[in-house]
């Protein structure tokens, strides 16, 4: 049972557009969910995170939004550059300390020069 | 700061042998999570120790075990491998006061 889907295997979008990466979820217990980008044979790094008490939250070019009544969160990149070029993960935890992530499977992002 | 170190980075074992791989958190980070990564599938949760115990567990079979020392340092154990078991291993390590973990690079398994 995937509690966390990222039902795009991979999206390509042109530099210096927008990139919008989707994640849905189904445990209402979530309440924290982050977001991770992963270079081949390199662990995953944290990018950005949201509580379930926010909708949005922003860091530089990434934006991260929450729809909980959708159950539904993206990440938005602008403008995309090359570099952004990786797999990204979303990823939820039902509660503060308890660091079991649940992860999506994962969305690969190509930037188009 | 360090970050995360994992080693080995590869292994290559046979079915049937067990293998043990180790994981140094962040100095100061004592909560330590073990996921697998294997293709389509996703990262998924093995464990997480905490201060040494055993805090959280996946849907993993008893062939995987891990145990947590007092400087934080861990170690995850799989017995009678099985090609299955062939995937990337991620340790990661948070504070515990932040939900933010940090990810090593990876044990990369494969089982012949």
């Amino acid at each position: 049972d995937q509690q966390v889907k990222q039902n795009s295997p991979s999206l390509s979008v042109q530099e210096g557009r927008i990139s919008i990466l989707n994640c849905d979820y189904t445990n209402s217990m979530f309440d924290y969910f982050l977001w991770y980008k992963k270079y081949p044979a390199e662990g995953p790094t944290f990018l950005i995170s949201i509580s379930s008490i926010k909708d949005k939250n922003e860091d530089g070019r990434f934006t991260v939004f929450l729809n909980k009544s959708a159950k539904h969160l993206s990440l938005h990149i602008v403008p995309s550059q090359p570099g952004d070029s990786a797999v990204y993960f979303c990823a939820a935890l039902t509660n503060f300390g308890n660091e079991k992530l649940t992860f999506g499977t994962g969305t690969r992002l190509t930037i188009i020069p | 700061k360090a970050g995360v170190t994992q080693t080995p980075r590869y292994l290559i074992k046979t079915r049937g042998q067990q293998v043990t791989l180790s994981c140094s958190p962040i100095s100061g980070h004592r909560s330590v999570s073990w996921y697998q990564q294997t293709p389509g599938q996703g990262l998924q949760f093995l464990f997480e120790y905490f201060s040494e115990t055993q805090r959280n567990k996946g849907n993993f079979p008893g062939r995987f075990s891990g145990r947590q020392f007092s400087n934080s340092r861990s170690e995850m154990n799989v017995s009678t491998l099985e090609l299955g078991d062939s995937a990337l291993y991620l340790c990661a390590s948070s504070s515990g006061t932040s939900q933010e973990a940090f990810f090593g690079q990876g044990t990369r398994l494969t089982v012949v």
